[in-house]
């Protein structure tokens, strides 16, 4: 059980087109998804928590205009990365959690490799 | 910002030897996890350990956490060639509306 998935696994995108990445969790409710960003060879980095049916808390530094979050339901977040350039290039992960586990519990998906052009 | 720094960053071991990861962090925690992370793949959890516990196992692991040096250790005896990955120590400084946050990660290769 908890299992969460990404789609696309990867995707090549242009320099100024905007690339819509989605989050799901299978076989459970999940009330917060996060979002990561990893670089080659580095830790991931939290980019922004959210809940179903409110905005996004994100964290310091990432901008929420470019990184548009959507939590449309319990089993659904998506991350739209607009107007990208190449240095949004990188790999994003989501992680999902049950209940009230919060951060103890994260089920993460497969991640999902961006490379602009 | 990054809470938890791994080290060695890299190890090279041959299959049968045991492996040791060390975590150092800086704050306070409520609790210490390590994952696991194949190349180009999501995390997988491998282990949790609470801030008044000092070892806790599962199959291969060992985890030791050591509040008063902000230190964790995660150990894989018998290792196998399946076991290389990168590995991550994260912390969860409060409760469960905490955030986990990652170390630098350590890259392990299990030669067979």
């Amino acid at each position: 059980g908890a299992v969460v998935s990404q789609h696309p696994s990867w995707v090549i995108c242009k320099s100024g087109t905007s690339v819509k990445i989605e989050c799901r969790s299978l076989d459970f409710q999940a009330t917060t998804m996060f979002w990561y960003r990893q670089f080659p060879k580095q830790s991931l980095m939290l980019m922004a928590t959210s809940n179903e049916g409110s905005k996004a808390t994100y964290e310091q530094g990432v901008e929420k205009d470019k990184f548009l979050i959507n939590h449309a339901s319990l089993t659904l977040s998506t991350l739209t990365v607009t107007s990208a350039h190449p240095e949004d290039s990188s790999f994003y992960i989501c992680s999902a959690t049950l209940g009230d586990r919060g951060a103890w519990e994260q089920y993460f998906g497969p991640g999902t490799r961006l490379t602009v052009t | 910002s990054q809470q938890g720094e791994e080290d060695p960053q890299a190890l090279s071991i041959q299959e049968g030897e045991n492996a040791t990861m060390n975590c150092s962090y800086k704050t306070s925690i409520n609790n210490l996890q390590w994952y696991r992370q194949n190349s180009g793949r999501g995390l997988v959890h491998l282990i949790l350990i609470r801030s008044n516990e000092r070892e806790k196992h599962s199959g291969r692991l060992r985890v030791t956490l050591d509040t008063s040096k902000k230190s964790s250790s995660l150990l894989i005896t018998a290792s196998r060639a399946a076991d290389t990955a990168s590995y991550f120590c994260a912390t969860v400084r409060g409760g469960a509306n905490s955030k986990l946050t990652f170390g630098k990660g350590i890259t392990l290769s299990v030669r067979p």
